[in-house]
């Protein structure tokens, strides 16, 4: 069964400090891996994908995220971090064969001025 | 495109009374699915449509929840009889492919007093 942990329910930097966001899956057969943004009374907004494609996937507003199979993980970063940031972040899965995504419990990010 | 458009987005109603959630998809896509958010249980997939038929809505609390997809633009998530423990924000999103990014709605607030 596939699975998604997000390490760090609460997650607090300083505005201009490095945003690291963890992930990591189970999978039993090659996964889609996704990261997702909720900021306050809004719906879920779609940040990165990988589908197999480069470990390396590039999202909007400056996150990327690297898809590490040996490590079953698939963390966010972002260089910079600035107080638009402040959100809920979730990671997602799918295999492929089962259409649903398995979300992680989401992880809050504080920027601190 | 409009994105995935829900309505409304917000209901309160009281106990008891039958409540009826708006859905219509991206155009095009041809997955459809009903999520469920709150504070204690996250997110919750409550069931997903394929080209406008069901595949799974084991994720479905009760019976008093039901939902269709009459067409490619539109579907209802209805709860009848409403009760306090379904309050939660509802999401629509859809998605091109099963294994693809879904793109969520705005979502539904329901408060039932």
């Amino acid at each position: 069964a596939q699975s998604v942990t997000q390490l760090g329910s609460h997650v607090s930097v300083s505005e201009g400090a490095l945003v690291l966001l963890r992930c990591n899956y189970s999978s039993s057969v090659p996964p889609y891996l996704f990261w997702y943004v909720q900021y306050p009374n809004q719906g879920l907004q779609l940040l990165l994908k990988y589908t197999s494609a480069a470990t390396l996937v590039k999202g909007i507003n400056d996150f990327e995220a690297e898809f590490k199979k040996s490590e079953t993980s698939f963390h966010l970063t972002k260089p910079s971090a600035h107080m638009s940031d402040a959100a809920e972040y979730f990671c997602a899965v799918t295999s492929g064969s089962n259409y649903q995504l398995i979300w992680g419990a989401g992880t809050k990010l504080i920027i601190k001025p | 495109d409009a994105g995935v458009i829900q309505s409304p987005r917000h209901e309160v109603t009281e106990m008891g009374q039958e409540v009826t959630l708006r859905c219509k998809p991206i155009s095009g896509h041809d997955y459809l699915f009903w999520y469920r958010q709150t504070m204690m249980r996250g997110l919750e997939l409550l069931i997903y449509f394929n080209n406008n038929v069901p595949i799974d809505d084991s994720g479905m609390p009760e019976d008093r929840f039901s939902a269709k997809m009459p067409n490619a633009s539109f579907s209802t998530l209805k709860i009848q009889p409403s009760e306090p423990r379904d309050s939660a924000v509802y999401f629509c999103a859809s998605s091109l492919s099963g294994a693809g990014a879904q793109y969520f709605g705005p979502g539904t607030r329901l408060l039932v007093l």
